[in-house]
């Protein structure tokens, strides 16, 4: 079935570094949906995309949904402690998620 | 709203052993979505409902695994006879109008079968 790739897996940043994590489709998405999750915690919506094109923004949290709705990014600036955890993607219309991209802050 | 709830937290069992999980969609909400976690396979999606009704089970791993929702506001997922690879995070999640609606998630139950 349709698939969602997400990369990295795992990213290790300093505090302060940029950190991005993209997911790809070799089909056309319905939507993007981000989600976060805490280490030991539960996944916490955070953002929809649903137009080809679309940014939005929160914060430090950037978020694009590609021309072709078929990759999403999202960029996070100059990172913070609060920031840890795992980042997943997932179009919920086809109830696919990526794989998450987990980001570490090196101590 | 006291958001999506799960019980128990944590579970261990051994092998063989029948285990339930429970959970309490917030209130109003016409979907409800269990996941499996695990490190190896990631965020599974294992069954949804669609009021009351199970829409998709394709996710279910096997006849062992088995889910209800008796009403709108409780649903079970039992595992019978349990393994030890059944061990995971177990997420209910819920949402409101739609399929592709933002999902809440539960706290989890952390299950660990011996």
């Amino acid at each position: 079935g349709q698939q969602v790739m997400q990369i990295p897996q795992y990213q290790h940043v300093q505090e302060g570094e940029d950190f991005t994590t993209y997911c790809n489709s070799s089909t056309t998405l319905s939507n993007i949906q981000w989600y976060k999750q805490r280490p030991g915690g539960h996944p916490v919506f955070l953002i929809q995309l649903v137009k080809s094109g679309e940014v939005k923004k929160q914060k430090r949290l950037t978020f694009q949904f590609g021309e072709a709705k078929k990759n999403s990014s999202l960029h996070i600036t100059a990172t913070q402690t609060t920031d840890v955890g795992t980042y997943f993607c997932a179009d919920n219309y086809q109830l696919i998620w990526g794989a998450g991209t987990k980001l570490i802050i090196k101590p | 709203d006291a958001g999506v709830i799960q019980s128990p937290r944590h579970e261990v069992t051994e092998m063989g052993q029948e285990v339930t999980l429970r959970c309490k969609p917030i209130s109003g909400h016409d979907y409800l979505f269990w996941y499996r976690q695990t490190m190896m396979r990631g965020l599974e999606l294992l069954i949804y409902f669609n009021n009351n009704v199970p829409i998709d089970d394709s996710g279910m791993p096997e006849d062992r695994f088995s889910a209800k929702m008796p009403n709108a506001s409780f649903s079970t997922l039992k595992i019978q006879p349990s393994e030890p690879r059944d061990s995971a995070v177990y997420f209910c999640a819920s949402n409101r109008l739609a399929v592709q609606d933002t999902q809440y998630f539960g706290p989890g139950t952390r299950l660990t079968v011996l």
